[in-house]
C-alpha cells in the first residue's frame, strides 16, 4: 500500500471537458506537490501548497490542499491536448525535504 | 544546458554486471536524490544526500550504492544488476526546507532508462 494513492490512475477525456485528478493519505503532510511528467522527461513542478484548505491556481489548473494536509486535488477546466501527461502528487511529511510519490495519474486529452 | 543531466540516457546491460548512472547539476543546490520509477508505482526513493558528507538510505536501497563526488555530482550504482531493476532512474535536485515559506520542489533530470537482461 503507497503511502499516497492517486485516483484514477488514467482518464480519458475530449478536449475542452473538465477533470479532477485525486490524492489521498491518511498521514499529515507538512506540504504537497504536483508534478507533470511528460515522456522521455523528468518530472516538473507544478505547484506547492502548505496550508490546510489552500487553493492555488495556474491558468487552467486549480490545487486544494485538505484542510487536514493529507487529501489534494488537482481540477483542470477546459482541458486542451498540452494537458496530456503523467500527474504526480508528492509529499513532505516531516519538512525534511524527503519527497514521497503518490502511483500518478496518466491523463489523455483527444482532441 | 540542463539543469541537472543524467548520463547515461539508455543503457541495457547483462544479469550480474556493475554499472553506474551518473548524475550532475548545475543549480548550486546540496541537496540530491536518487529516484527509480515503475508503471503504476509512481517515484521510490533510493538514496539521498543533503551535502558532500551526507549519504542516506531511502526506502528501496537494497542491491544499490552511491557516491557524492562534489556538490555537483551524485552516482548510483548497481553492484550486480538484476532483472527487477529494469527501471527509469530519476536524479534530482533541491534548496533546503525554509520554513514558512514552503517547500521549493525538485529539478528532476530527464532520466536514464536501464534495461537488466
Amino acid at each position: 500500500t503507497q503511502l499516497l494513492e492517486q485516483s484514477p490512475q488514467f482518464l480519458s477525456i475530449q478536449e475542452g471537458e473538465n477533470l479532477t485528478v485525486y490524492c489521498n493519505s491518511s498521514s499529515v503532510f507538512s506540504s504537497l506537490q504536483w508534478y507533470r511528467q511528460e515522456p522521455g522527461e523528468g518530472p516538473v513542478l507544478l505547484v506547492t501548497v502548505v496550508t490546510g484548505g489552500e487553493v492555488k491556481k495556474l491558468k487552467r489548473l486549480t490545487f486544494q490542499f485538505g484542510d487536514a494536509r493529507k487529501d489534494s486535488s488537482l481540477h483542470i477546466t477546459a482541458a486542451q491536448t498540452g494537458d496530456t501527461g503523467l500527474y504526480l502528487c508528492a509529499g513532505d511529511k516531516a519538512a525534511g525535504n524527503k519527497l514521497t510519490f503518490g502511483g500518478g495519474t496518466r491523463v489523455l486529452v483527444k482532441p | 544546458d540542463a539543469d541537472v543531466t543524467q548520463t547515461p540516457r539508455n543503457r541495457i546491460t547483462k544479469t550480474g554486471k556493475r554499472i553506474m548512472l551518473e548524475c550532475s547539476q548545475t543549480k548550486g543546490h546540496d541537496r540530491m536524490y536518487w529516484y527509480r520509477q515503475d508503471p503504476g508505482l509512481g517515484l521510490r526513493l533510493i538514496y539521498y544526500s543533503f551535502d558532500v558528507k551526507d549519504i542516506n538510505k531511502g526506502e528501496i536501497s537494497d542491491g544499490y550504492s552511491v557516491s557524492r563526488q562534489a556538490q555537483a555530482k551524485f552516482s548510483l550504482s548497481l553492484e550486480s544488476a538484476i532483472p527487477n531493476q529494469t527501471a527509469l532512474y530519476f536524479c534530482a535536485t533541491s534548496d533546503p526546507f525554509v520554513p514558512g515559506q514552503g517547500f521549493y520542489g525538485y529539478t528532476f533530470g530527464s532520466g536514464t532508462r536501464l534495461t537488466v537482461v
